[in-house]
């Protein structure tokens, strides 16, 4: 079956950083992505990665290694808005999106 | 507008009838997505079409169906509704022209309750 493993919640200090990992196991690969989810809101776009390696985009940055089936979102500098669900999704062999049920990432001042 | 509305944004509902939630985008995007999130659960496909005309179906199709016959619109009807179907539904877009699984993009979700 098709699996995508991320902590249910994590918390974390405003101004420090903090590592969100995501395994998966999936029919074919293409492409990973992370969103991020406020309460009560919809999920918006963070980060897509198809290639191992690292992608930084400010704040935040998305680590894949396909040989291991594992990604991490790294936020650094964490505000207290960025309390907030993260979410992990894997492109499968139909290019649909396979999600995982999300980390809640609670910051405490 | 600009990008994906959805409507009603919430919805109480007695078991048994039909309700369509609504989707638009304005995007132009070929893809549409709808799903529904359940806590403790990732997003689950419902339905899917990758085109104006097409539709297919995803991970918990069974009591939901779709129709696209624009661009624009993705309609999804609960003809006769349980309450095993109280969830929030959210509708998503995606350009499928870039090839392999494309960022989606949300509506602001509808939050559906079935008593």
């Amino acid at each position: 079956g098709q699996n995508i493993d991320q902590p249910t919640e994590m918390t974390a200090t405003e101004g420090a950083i903090v590592q969100i990992n995501c395994t998966y196991q999936t029919s074919g690969f293409n492409g990973l992505f992370w969103y991020q989810q406020h309460a009560g809101e919809a999920p918006t776009f963070l980060s897509y990665n198809v290639l191992d390696g690292l992608e930084e985009k400010g704040r935040f940055s998305s680590f894949l290694s396909r040989s291991k089936g594992y990604s991490y979102l790294l936020l650094k500098e964490l505000q207290m808005k960025d309390s907030a669900s993260y979410l992990c999704a894997v492109g499968d062999s139909n290019y649909q999106l396979i999600w995982g049920a999300g980390t809640k990432l609670i910051i405490k001042p | 507008i600009a990008g994906i509305t959805q409507a009603p944004t919430s919805q109480i509902l007695a078991a048994g009838r039909r309700m369509t939630l609504r989707c638009t985008q304005d995007m132009r995007h070929n893809a549409m997505y709808w799903y529904r999130q359940d806590l403790g659960l990732g997003l689950r496909l419902i339905h899917y079409s990758n085109t104006a005309g097409t539709t297919g179906k995803g991970e918990v199709p069974d009591g939901y169906s779709v129709s696209r016959a624009n661009t624009d619109d993705f309609p999804l009807t609960l003809a006769s509704a349980v309450p095993s179907q109280t969830s929030v539904y959210f509708c998503a877009s995606s350009d499928s022209a870039q090839g392999g699984a494309d960022t989606q993009y949300f509506g602001p979700g509808t939050r559906l309750t079935v008593l």
